[in-house]
């Protein structure tokens, strides 16, 4: 079964603090991974994509196929990077499957 | 950038009633929009795959007479809530996927349905 996981619903941490939101996939074919981002009062926005391998307003996010995760990392936080974060799996139908969410809060 | 217009962003009717809500694609063909609900605080929840020119995929559980989904261009999709009751409270996502963007959707901003 395809599932996207995200253990936690709420992530705190206090700016210039690493973070790491973790996202666990399973899917038995080749996976396609993204984090979208969810500002306050905005639209749901695409943040990243494991096939850029690219690095977005400072975070990173690198497929593990051995764990089968997709965590999102930045190793100092800003205020600014408070928002809902979701973890993504397409396939071959050219569907998305959400993780839960994830709402990191940065603390001043 | 590919935005995504979705209208109206909140509306209020009577139970009983239809509302249509219209997705578009403002500055690229969508080939595929998919529409989603989302509860509060949980997650985006697919409830069906739109394709242009052809009947759309509905996910299990989601009632095809009650969600009517209409794609009639490359830059528009409908999805009309019929005989909505209260319990169709939601709010409402859709997006659009660009054609050759396999797996890149744009979001709507979505649109809040409140049923009396």
């Amino acid at each position: 079964a395809q599932r996207v996981t995200q253990p936690e619903k709420l992530l705190s941490v206090f700016k210039g603090a690493p973070v790491e939101l973790k996202c666990n996939y399973s899917y038995s074919g080749s996976p396609e991974l993204f984090w979208y981002v969810q500002y306050s009062r905005q639209r749901l926005q695409l943040l990243l994509r494991h096939i850029s391998r690219e690095s977005i307003k400072g975070f990173t996010a690198d497929l593990n196929k051995g764990e089968t995760s997709f965590h999102l990392k930045k190793p100092f936080a800003q205020e600014e990077d408070s928002a809902m974060y979701y973890c993504a799996l397409g396939g071959n139908t050219g569907k998305l499957i959400f993780g839960q969410g994830t709402t990191l809060q940065v603390k001043p | 950038g590919a935005v995504v217009s979705q209208h109206p962003s909140w509306v209020i009717c009577k139970s009983g009633t239809s509302v249509k809500i219209e997705c578009r694609s403002l500055d690229f063909q969508a080939t595929t929009m998919f529409w989603y609900r989302q509860f509060p605080k949980q997650s985006l929840m697919l409830m069906a795959t739109s394709n242009e020119g052809s009947k759309a995929t509905y996910e299990q559980g989601v009632e095809k007479d009650k969600f009517l989904i209409n794609h009639a261009s490359l830059t528009l999709s409908t999805l009309t809530v019929t005989s909505a009751h209260p319990e169709d409270s939601s709010f409402y996502i859709c997006s659009a996927r660009a054609v050759l963007a396999k797996n890149i959707q744009y979001f709507g901003a979505g649109t809040r349905l409140s049923v009396l």
